[in-house]
């Protein structure tokens, strides 16, 4: 089982700033299979990347992702105030599908 | 629009069975994977099981195996999971998903609550 861990737990910053997320698998994720997810309280998570870097449907542009084999990173260029939310990475390169605990952004 | 509801859940002992059922609109629901997640009070998310089109191909996170039977009904578009001998720790909101692989589009799930 491919583990995840996120870093940092929480992150804390202001509106207009640069969030930076990291997600390092134990093992190489298969094809760049890793997707990033948003979830805000009460609410069902939401896609915003997969493949590692390719942006889901309506996602805007400031959020981005990169990274391959067991380091990959998510980053928001500039935040809004709906960004601060719980951001999770998944990866589903390989069985079973494996999320990390979550990186928490909130306002500084 | 793409929209998946789910309902079934509920509180109930430990012991018993539930089934969660998922309701699909917007797209064609015979052409996805789909999967379901679960989340603990507090918690991260959890891969719980996935299916895909036909019905030939079914995958379960090992702590519900032999426990947990997901299965899908194409000409009802809705995907069901039942949930068999429940245990406190699967107390979670239940959500279903289309699935590429990555989970595209969310239900806004039902709350399962297993307690004594």
């Amino acid at each position: 089982e491919i583990v995840l861990t996120q870093s940092p737990g929480t992150l804390s910053l202001s509106p207009g700033e640069r969030a930076t997320l990291s997600c390092r698998a134990s093992q190489s994720v298969s094809n760049s299979y890793l997707a990033w997810y948003q979830q805000k309280l009460g609410q069902a998570p939401r896609l915003l990347i997969y493949a590692a870097s390719s942006r889901a449907t309506g996602i805007p542009d400031r959020f981005s992702g990169s990274g391959s084999g067991t380091d990959f990173t998510l980053t928001i260029s500039r935040l809004e105030p709906e960004d601060f939310a719980v951001y999770y990475c998944h990866q589903y390169g390989s069985s079973p599908r494996t999320f990390g605990p979550g990186t928490k952004v909130d306002i500084k | 629009e793409v929209q998946l509801v789910e309902s079934g859940g509920g509180l109930v002992q430990p012991g018993v069975s539930l089934r969660l059922s998922c309701a699909a609109s917007g797209f064609t629901f015979s052409s996805y994977w789909m999967t379901w997640v679960r989340q603990a009070p507090g918690k991260g998310l959890e891969w719980v099981a996935n299916i895909n089109q036909d019905e030939n191909e079914k995958y379960y996170v090992d702590s519900v195996k032999g426990r947990f039977t997901i299965s899908r009904d194409n000409a009802k578009k809705s995907l069901y999971l039942q949930m068999n001998s429940l245990r406190a720790e699967d107390t979670a909101v239940y959500y279903c998903a289309t699935s590429r692989g990555y989970y595209e589009y969310w239900g806004q799930g039902t709350l399962v609550s297993v307690s004594s």
